[in-house]
């Protein structure tokens, strides 16, 4: 069975400081992993995906996650955060792509101060 | 174009009553998805539809739930016997044949008294 962990429910940075958001997944076939991002009363936007091309992968907004199969890990970073990127982030993993379910993690909530 | 819409946005009712929720997929979308997502948890899979038959409805939590899809577009998820347990933000996603993404629509808050 497939499941995600994502380290730290709340997480809080600098306005300019990185942006480290853990993510760990378990999956017995090779995984498509997920970031999205959901901003307050709206829907689940997708941030990035990888997709077994590339293991550095980037997505909108200055983010990007690096697939480390050793590690089991697809952790977000963002070199300088931004006010506007205070959401709650969700990694998630699915064995077909995006076509079939996605596994989602429990979230982690980023906050970002002046 | 326009993107995956839900309806109601909001729905409040009271616990034992039944309650429809809707689903408009973005047009062309052959694959559609619910999600439920309580408060403070990542969303959970309820049903995955491709074209008009559920090809996995495992995450159904029991037999008071059930979805359909008769056209193969507009989606209705259905719950019997309210509980307030059910009390949750229920998600719909859609996604193109052989795509990798699922593109979701703002949800719809239901709330059992």
């Amino acid at each position: 069975a497939q499941s995600v962990t994502q380290l730290g429910s709340h997480v809080s940075v600098s306005e300019g400081a990185l942006v480290l958001l853990r993510c760990n997944y378990s999956s017995s076939v090779p995984p498509y992993l997920f970031w999205y991002v959901q901003y307050p009363n709206q829907g689940l936007q997708l941030l990035l995906k990888y997709t077994s091309a590339a293991t550095l992968v980037k997505g909108i907004n200055g983010f990007e996650a690096e697939f480390k199969k050793s590690e089991t890990s697809f952790h977000l970073t963002k070199p300088s955060a931004h006010m506007s990127d205070a959401a709650e982030y969700f990694c998630a993993v699915s064995d077909q792509g995006g076509y079939n379910k996605l596994i989602f993690g429990a979230g982690t909530r980023l906050a970002v101060h002046p | 174009g326009a993107g995956v819409s839900q309806t109601p946005s909001n729905k409040v009712t009271e616990k034992g009553k039944y309650v429809e929720l809707r689903c408009d997929p973005i047009s062309g979308h052959t694959a559609l998805y619910w999600y439920r997502q309580s408060l403070g948890q990542g969303p959970e899979f309820l049903i995955y539809f491709q074209g008009t038959g559920a090809a996995d409805d495992s995450g159904l939590p029991n037999d008071r739930f059930f979805a359909v899809r008769p056209e193969g577009s507009v989606s209705t998820l259905k719950i019997q016997r309210t509980e307030r347990g059910d009390s949750a933000v229920y998600l719909c996603a859609s996604s193109e044949q052989g795509g990798d993404e699922q593109f979701f629509g703002p949800g719809t808050r239901l709330t059992v008294l």
